[in-house]
């Protein structure tokens, strides 16, 4: 079965950049989104197709995809920014779809 | 507005069945593909599968843990989404959530299943 693979955490300082990759071997010919999720909440789309923002995202929000690594950055992370982050793709077939298992962002 | 309300969670046991829906509004639901997704009490979210508008097909794709336990189906005449559970198992034990199209926009507010003995 086809797997997503992401950090358990990644803590940075306020303002600082944030970094969250996620590996997968279809990666290269397949989109890769990202969602946010706060605790108790339902998640957010924050990237889709790679590097596109949906409208009410903040520009510090951006995203990018090389080979098999998928991206998301957050360029000058605030502490409402503390989440768990989700990368989402399809395998190669593009019928069966993942999620990688989340990253906890602190930021503190 | 886009709405997504789940319900029909609940309690049941091990074997037991359990059926989900979704009410949709603010979209022209027969026009959407639509997913489900589910996240275990403390883990990941976890695809469960998706269906097709009629006009491409109306067909399913499943996640291998629930493909031949679980059908997801359609309504467009009442906008509702179903997922239909069978021979459930310990772990399927999650908050549910039905989401827009396969890479979910909107999501509901999920509704809680619980397989206990």
């Amino acid at each position: 079965s086809y797997e997503l693979t992401q950090p358990p955490s990644v803590s940075v300082s306020p303002g600082q950049t944030a970094r969250i990759t996620c590996s997968g071997d279809a990666l290269p010919k397949k989109y890769a989104y990202w969602y946010q999720q706060k605790s108790g909440q339902a998640p957010v789309l924050v990237i889709h197709e790679d590097t596109k923002r949906p409208s009410g995202i903040p520009e510090r929000f951006s995203g990018s995809s090389s080979g098999t690594m998928a991206t998301l950055t957050i360029s000058g992370a605030q502490v409402e920014d503390e989440a768990d982050y989700y990368c989402y793709s399809a395998d190669s077939s593009g019928n069966l779809w993942v999620f990688g298992g989340g990253t906890k962002l602190t930021v503190l | 507005e886009v709405q997504l309300v789940e319900s029909g969670g609940g309690f049941v046991k091990p074997g037991g069945s359990l059926r989900l829906s979704c009410a949709a509004s603010g979209f022209t639901f027969s026009n959407a593909w639509m997913s489900w997704v589910r996240q275990a009490p403390g883990k990941g979210l976890e695809w469960i599968g998706r269906i097709r508008s009629k006009s491409d097909g109306g067909t399913t794709d499943y996640a291998a843990p629930v493909k031949g336990r679980f059908t997801i189906s359609r309504d467009d005449s009442k906008n509702t989404l179903y997922l239909q559970m069978s021979s459930l198992k310990l772990e399927d034990t999650a908050v549910y959530y039905c989401t827009t199209g396969t890479v979910g926009l909107y999501w509901g507010q999920g509704t809680l299943v619980t397989v206990s003995s």
